[in-house]
């Protein structure tokens, strides 16, 4: 149980265009779910948090207009990335936590690999 | 606010040799501790938890991690590594309280340990 998915696993796009990540809890409803980025030989960096049905809160120094988070329902979350450059590229990871059980963990994601060309 | 050290970035080991992982952490409320293990390419898995009781607290593949409450350490350790143990390591905190912010994890930098033959 507690299985969170990821869509695309990788994805290839040109700069300038919009990328959609997906996260979805396959088994379990997730009050929140967070958005990370990982950059090579580096730390999990929390880009925000998503609470079902309201906005988002990001994290010191992540644009809002750039990274946006959409939690329209209680299995899914998605962040999009607008306008993605170079400097984007990166391994995004989502996490859910769930609303009932074991609700001080945190489901990880198995990430998506974006490369903006 | 929570920060979690890593002290050391890589650990290269032979197979079947014992092994810790050191992490120390610095709280100014109570936390849980988590380790969490990654393979390339892919999300994270949790190895192993501590919310309370029992300081030793056993985890998945034969680790093994000790919370030392007075050294605010939380060591992971394997008393005869695998070759398969070759991943990402990564040690967290969050804060015990309920509500909001708290939910965020905190991580440390890593520790990339590498199993030799």
């Amino acid at each position: 149980g507690a299985v969170v998915s990821q869509h695309p696993s990788r994805v290839i796009c040109k700069s300038g265009t919009s990328v959609k990540i997906e996260c979805r809890s396959l088994d379990f409803q997730a009050t929140t779910m967070f958005w990370y980025r990982q950059f090579p030989k580096k730390s999990l960096m929390l880009m925000a948090t998503s609470n079902e049905g309201s906005k988002a809160t990001y994290e010191q120094g992540v644009e809002k207009d750039k990274f946006l988070i959409n939690h329209a329902s209680l299995t899914l979350s998605t962040l999009t990335v607008t306008s993605a450059h170079p400097e984007d590229s990166s391994f995004y990871i989502c996490s859910a936590r769930a609303t009932s059980g074991r609700t001080y963990e945190q489901f990880f994601g198995p990430g998506t690999r974006l490369t903006v060309l | 606010a929570q920060s979690v050290t890593q002290l050391d970035s890589q650990v290269p080991v032979f197979e079947e040799a014992p092994v810790e992982l050191r992490c120390n952490y610095s709280s100014s409320v109570s936390v849980y501790l988590f380790w969490y293990v990654q393979y390339p390419n892919q999300g994270l898995q949790l190895l192993l938890k501590y919310l309370s009781g029992s300081t030793l607290v056993k985890g998945i593949n034969g680790f093994e991690a000790e919370f030392n409450k007075s050294q605010t350490s939380f060591h992971l350790r394997k008393p005869s590594v695998h070759i398969s143990d070759t991943a990402e390591y990564f040690c967290a905190v969050r804060s015990t309280t309920l509500g909001g912010s708290n939910y965020k994890l905190t991580f440390g930098k890593g520790t990339l340990l590498t199993v030799n033959p």
